[in-house]
């Protein structure tokens, strides 16, 4: 079953907006990724957060992470053409889990 | 080079053949994936193998079998092709669990006519 839902499905923003998408989850986890995929291709680890970390930063990428509301949120600064793609948000429940749940994704679109 | 190679990229064929899609690594990895995603871009884990063992084995049809030759291989048999298979099939690896981030192929896309 999936264990993260994505919010929104989809998102239309111009370049040089912020994009913002949610995640959330249904049961404990140990951590929590984002990927990206871009059309026609395979998914791209982006960033990591620990259940004991509750934000970090990579280049124009921001996460948080609430695991009392059981939710985690991708912003993306200052949008690029390219950063148009799906992102997903995926989570591991236990320590030494090699599995993977992800959620449906959001489809995000930057308009030049 | 590739990190995380998929043969062939795309498979066309018809209801009842059998076929198989090969994944190879180069990243050194101890544990291999195979993941199908669906049309509406869930991605679901079929099987996983550590070091050439069986670890996670979800609920798939029987008609699916993988195959890990080595650490760097694991490909995909596919038997009696049914219209619902048809989909993108990803392999990716992984380094143990302590830092569970996952690699991707380019997915191979399966057309069941």
């Amino acid at each position: 079953s999936q264990q993260g839902e994505e919010d929104p499905q989809a998102l239309s923003i111009q370049e040089g907006e912020n994009a913002t998408m949610n995640c959330s989850y249904k049961t404990s986890i140990n951590n929590l990724q984002w990927y990206r995929q871009n059309s026609g291709r395979g998914l791209v680890h982006l960033i990591l957060i620990r259940s004991n970390e509750r934000e970090k930063h990579s280049g124009r990428l921001r996460v948080t992470l609430d695991t009392s509301k059981k939710s985690s949120s991708l912003l993306i600064t200052a949008s690029r053409a390219a950063d148009t793609a799906s992102y997903f948000c995926a989570t591991d429940a236990k320590v030494n889990d090699y599995k993977l749940s992800f959620g449906a994704g959001t489809t995000v679109t930057v308009r030049a | 080079d590739t990190a995380v190679s998929q043969t062939p990229k795309y498979l066309v064929t018809q209801m009842g053949n059998d076929k198989s899609i090969k994944c190879e690594q180069n990243l050194g990895h101890d544990t291999m994936y195979w993941y199908k995603q669906d049309s509406k871009k869930f991605l679901k884990i079929m099987f996983s193998y550590n070091n050439k063992e069986l670890i996670i084995n979800e609920t798939v049809p029987n008609r699916f079998s993988p195959k890990s030759p080595d650490k760097a291989h694991l490909n995909l048999h596919i038997n009696s092709l049914e219209l619902g298979d048809s989909a993108v099939y990803f392999c990716a690896s992984s380094q143990g669990t302590v830092i569970p981030i996952q690699y991707f192929g380019a997915g191979t896309r399966l057309s069941v006519l």
